[in-house]
C-alpha cells in the first residue's frame, strides 16, 4: 500500500468555523492532489500541488485552499465551512512517468459532517 | 468537462461468475486506470493501462486498454464474495499537466 495518511478520519463541525485537513506521505511523490466525493458525481479535484509551494485548483475549488510547504504534506482548508461542504474527502499522490502518465494512489479518506 | 460512461450503476452476480465492465470517453486517453473502493476507505488501484491494445492481469482481474483508445475495460473471473464493492475507471488525456477524469463507479454485489 502506499504511505499515504490523512487526518482527522472523521470530524464534525458547525458551519462556519474553519477546518483543516491534513494528508501526510511517506513515498517522496511530487504530486498530491485533493478531492472530494459525493454521491451521484464521484471523485472531484479541488486542488493540486505539483511542488513545494506550487498549487492549482480543479474544478470545485470555491470555498477551499491548499498549503503544501514540505514535500510530505498536503493540507486542505475550509476557510468557513458550509453544510455543502459536507463530503467525503481523499488525498492521492503519484509521480508521472515519461509523457506526463501518470498513477495515483489515494489515503483512506476524510469524512466531515457540517452542521 | 471531460466524462467518463460507465453502466450499469450496479451489477448483481452469483458467486463464481465471470463479470465484465467498461468505461468509454468522448475523448482520447493515454492512460486508463481502474480501482475498487470499499465500503469507508479509500479506493485502491487495481490496473494500470499505458498502450492501446495492452491486455493486463492482476489475479483474477485482467483489464483492457481499447484500441480506439476511447474506451477501456475490466473482467473479473469467477467471483468470491469480497470482490464485492464499487469499481472505478480513470482516464488521462495526453499532455504534461492532464488530469485524470474519473467515472462515476460501477456498484456489484455477490450473491454466495
Amino acid at each position: 500500500d502506499a504511505g499515504i495518511t490523512q487526518s482527522p478520519r472523521h470530524k464534525v463541525t458547525e458551519t462556519g468555523t474553519p477546518v483543516t485537513l491534513r494528508c501526510h506521505q511517506t513515498e517522496n511523490h511530487r504530486y498530491m492532489y485533493w478531492y472530494r466525493q459525493d454521491p451521484g458525481h464521484g471523485l472531484r479535484l479541488i486542488h493540486y500541488s505539483y511542488g513545494v509551494k506550487d498549487t492549482d485548483k480543479g474544478e470545485v475549488s470555491d470555498g477551499y485552499s491548499v498549503s503544501r510547504s514540505k514535500t510530505e504534506d498536503f493540507l486542505l482548508t475550509l476557510e468557513s465551512a458550509t453544510s455543502s461542504q459536507t463530503s467525503v474527502y481523499f488525498c492521492a499522490i503519484s509521480e508521472r512517468r515519461t509523457g506526463g502518465k501518470e498513477t495515483q494512489y489515494f489515503g483512506p479518506g476524510t469524512r466531515l459532517l457540517v452542521l | 468537462g471531460q466524462q467518463l460512461n460507465q453502466s450499469p450503476q450496479s451489477m448483481f452476480i452469483q458467486e463464481g461468475e465471470d463479470v465484465s465492465m467498461n468505461c468509454t470517453s468522448s475523448s482520447i486517453f493515454n492512460t486508463w486506470l481502474w480501482y475498487k473502493q470499499d465500503p469507508g476507505e479509500g479506493p485502491v488501484l487495481l490496473i494500470a493501462l499505458y498502450k492501446a491494445g495492452e491486455l493486463t492481469s492482476n489475479g483474477r482481474l485482467t483489464a483492457q486498454f481499447g484500441i480506439t483508445r476511447k474506451d477501456s475495460f475490466l473482467n473479473i473471473s469467477a467471483s468470491i464474495p469480497s470482490d464485492v464493492g464499487i469499481y472505478f475507471c480513470a482516464g488521462q488525456e495526453a499532455g504534461a499537466n492532464s488530469k485524470l477524469t474519473f467515472g462515476k463507479g460501477i456498484t456489484l454485489s455477490v450473491r454466495p
